[in-house]
């Protein structure tokens, strides 16, 4: 049982260039979530999924698109980055309303 | 979903129990109370939840005033390795909408040798 895991660990872009990154869980639950982190603050939300092809957006959403096509599985894409998207990106996973539990993380630089 | 009060750090002798406090005067009747942790860089981590009796696991106690506008997380027995940013959250549980937790700055809590 792996719980959260996120591919890849670290990246970095060019200005402009895509990238999609991979959220994946094996504990059968529900909800998926993207979460970002910038030096020094708490987590903020940029889109979730209550189900297998459903998205919502978050606090933080533009510059960003999710897939929810299977249940397990929640990408996020950087159509194309920006400076202000170098983060760490968290994926948490959880049962209905219940509590949430995250992955390793990406560290995404942009330059 | 209520906002949290914590302070921003706290120190604490290895051996000895950790008391993280959080206000969430604006609660509401059906919200809990959430404790998590993320220790340098990684995710963060889920320690425990309550509505308004305390709770225990084998991580920690959390202990909710009678009036729910407060409570503190307990440590018993703090070791380096607690050294962590521990965030209260406030949030209705058990929502159809997959509402994310709000995380706040949190106590930077430093376990000290």
């Amino acid at each position: 049982n792996a719980g959260v895991t996120q591919t890849p660990k670290f990246r970095v872009l060019k200005t402009g260039q895509s990238m999609t990154l991979l959220c994946a869980q094996d504990m059968n639950h529900e909800y998926m979530y993207w979460y970002r982190q910038d030096p020094g603050m708490g987590l903020r939300l940029i889109h979730y999924s209550v189900g297998e092809g459903t998205t919502a957006k978050g606090e933080v959403p533009d510059g960003y698109n999710v897939s929810r096509l299977k249940k397990q599985n929640f990408l996020l894409g950087l159509e194309s980055a920006a400076p202000s998207q170098t983060s760490v990106y968290f994926c948490a996973s959880s049962r209905v309303g219940y509590e949430q539990y995250f992955g390793p993380g990406t560290r995404l630089t942009v330059t | 979903d209520a906002k949290t009060t914590q302070p921003p750090s706290m120190d604490c002798a290895e051996g000895r129990a950790a008391n993280l406090p959080c206000n969430h005067s604006t609660i509401s009747g059906n919200e809990y109370v959430y404790w998590y942790r993320q220790i340098h860089s990684q995710g963060p981590q889920y320690i425990i939840h309550g509505l308004k009796n305390n709770e225990t696991n084998e991580m920690a106690s959390l202990i909710i005033t009678e009036d729910r506008k407060s409570s503190t997380l307990i440590l018993p027995h703090a070791t380096l390795r607690d050294t962590a940013v521990y965030y209260c959250i406030v949030r209705v549980a058990r929502n159809n909408y997959g509402q994310n937790f709000v995380f706040g700055p949190g106590t930077r809590l430093s376990v000290l040798p």
